[in-house]
């Protein structure tokens, strides 16, 4: 088993829908979690970053964490064109880069 | 503002060819990284540099050497290339642990 899942897409929806994108892992450990975003043929992009349980919202992106579950969830509201892209989650027991362990990341794709 | 900047873009070796790939941050972040992606398999870090001077290994750093020239250089060497090299690599630098600036990666293909 991986330590970190994700599903690996694509994912296909209209726009304006609400899209959710979720990665489970298995160390308890773990108390950091982001999620990033990478165009095609570009490089990650930090999207949100959350520490320990609980849910953090930024304009049209809402992340979730159920450590007790294991569990986080990225939430794209009124999804847009431009949300095209194939989303990362990161997770570390420390606050520094060398713990970092990336899912495998789900692409997705907004249609007009 | 350049941020995270990797040379080249793109690359065809062939086996036993080495090469250098080069990373170079304006951000005057303390922390570099290199990453390698394959599909299916995430990122998976190679190598990492907490400080000029200081290197540690990754997750899978065999077949590769690395060189924190400075602060804001940090180059990544495959001495004999193998075609399990084909990858598209990824250098990155953050201030904190959780916040990593990533360059446009270098493609890098072995025959």
């Amino acid at each position: 088993q991986k330590e970190v899942e994700q599903d690996p897409g694509p994912l296909s929806v209209p726009e304006g829908a609400i899209v959710s994108l979720n990665c489970t892992y298995s160390n308890s450990a773990f108390q950091y979690f982001m999620w990033y975003r990478q165009y095609s043929r570009k490089g990650p992009e930090l999207l949100m970053y959350t520490y320990s349980s609980g849910n953090k919202e930024d304009g049209r992106f809402t992340a979730q964490v159920d450590k007790s579950s294991k569990y986080i969830s990225l939430f794209i509201r009124d999804s847009q064109p431009s949300d095209s892209a194939t989303y990362l989650c990161a997770m570390s027991e420390f606050d520094y880069g060398q713990n970092f362990v990336f899912g495998p990341g789900t692409r997705l794709s907004v249609l007009p | 503002n350049a941020g995270v900047t990797q040379t080249p873009k793109f690359q065809v070796l062939k086996t036993g060819q080495s090469m250098t790939l080069q990373c170079a941050q304006d951000m005057n972040h303390n922390s570099m990284y290199w990453y390698r992606q394959d599909p299916g398999m995430g990122l998976r870090l190679i190598y990492y540099s907490a400080s000029e001077g200081t290197t540690d290994k990754g997750e899978v750093p065999n077949g590769y050497n690395v060189s924190r020239l400075n602060k804001r250089e940090f180059s990544l060497r495959l001495e004999s290339a193998a075609p399990s090299q084909t990858s598209v690599y990824f250098c990155a630098s953050s201030p904190t642990g959780s916040e990593a600036f990533f360059g446009q990666g270098t493609r890098l293909t072995v025959v």
